[in-house]
C-alpha cells in the first residue's frame, strides 16, 4: 500500500533531549517535506527536500534539522527541543520535485503529536 | 514575506445549506493554489488550480482561482455532516522558493444535521 509513515504518532519529551521523528515513503517519491501544525496557525513548513542531499529551508527551520541520504527517508531532529515546539507535525511527500501540475498531490503521513515539557 | 489567508476561521451550518470559504494570498513567484481537507488528521488533497486550470470541480464541491484579484474559493454545496472538516489553502511557490509551500490557517467548517 502506497503511504508515508511517520514514527511515532505520539512523543513526550523533556527540554534539551534530542530526538528523532522518523518518516519514510515507499512510493519513490523525489519531494518530501515538514509541517508543523498549531491552533490557529494552519500548517507552516519546517524544511523540504527536492531530492537525495538536497533540503531547502521551509518558513520555520529554527530549532530543527534534516537529512536525506535516500530517497525514501526523510527524519526530522531536534537537537534540543523546547517547549514551544510542542505540536503536531507532519511528513509529506510529492512526486517529483519539480511539483509540476498534478505533482503538487501531497501524499501526508499520519502525524506525530510531540509535547515537550 | 509570502502570506496565505483563510477566512472564515470557522463556520457553522446546517445539513444542505451551501458554504464558500475564500483563501487569498501575497506571494513572491506564485505557481499553484491547492486546496485540501483535514478531517481527523492527515490532509487529504481536494483541488489543484494553475494560471492554465482556474476552475476545478468534483462532485459538490468546486473551486476557482481569480489571479487578478489573488484570490480563489472553495464551493461546497448541498452539505453533508461529512463534510465537517479543516479545510485547508496552500500555495506552491516558483522561481528561486520553488518547492516551497505556505499555508493558510485553515477553515473549520461544522454541518449540523
Amino acid at each position: 500500500e502506497a503511504q508515508v509513515t511517520q514514527n511515532p504518532r505520539y512523543l513526550i519529551t523533556v527540554t534539551g533531549k534530542k530526538l528523532t521523528v522518523t518518516c519514510s515513503q515507499n512510493m519513490n517519491h523525489e519531494y518530501m517535506s515538514w509541517y508543523r501544525q498549531d491552533p490557529g496557525l494552519g500548517l507552516r513548513q519546517i524544511y523540504y527536500s527536492m531530492n537525495v542531499e538536497v533540503t531547502d529551508k521551509g518558513d520555520v527551520p529554527e530549532g530543527y534539522k534534516v537529512s536525506r541520504k535516500e530517497k525514501r527517508n526523510f527524519p526530522l531532529i531536534l537537537e534540543s527541543p523546547s517547549p514551544n515546539q510542542t505540536s503536531l507535525y507532519f511528513c509529506a511527500s510529492s512526486l517529483t520535485s519539480r511539483l509540476a501540475p498534478g505533482d503538487e498531490k501531497l501524499f501526508f503521513g499520519s502525524g506525530t503529536q510531540l509535547s515537550v515539557l | 514575506e509570502d502570506k496565505v489567508v483563510q477566512s472564515p476561521l470557522s463556520l457553522v451550518v446546517h445539513e444542505g445549506d451551501t458554504v464558500t470559504l475564500n483563501c487569498s494570498y501575497e506571494v513572491t513567484n506564485f505557481r499553484s493554489l491547492l486546496w485540501y481537507k483535514q478531517e481527523k488528521k492527515a490532509p487529504t488533497f481536494l483541488f489543484m488550480l494553475t494560471s492554465s486550470g482556474i476552475e476545478k470541480k468534483s462532485g459538490r464541491l468546486s473551486s476557482i482561482l481569480d489571479k487578478k484579484e489573488l484570490s480563489s474559493i472553495l464551493n461546497i454545496t448541498a452539505t453533508q455532516t461529512g463534510d465537517s472538516a479543516i479545510y485547508l489553502c496552500a500555495v506552491c511557490m516558483g522561481g528561486t522558493s520553488y518547492g516551497k509551500l505556505t499555508f493558510g490557517q485553515g477553515t473549520i467548517l461544522t454541518v449540523h444535521p
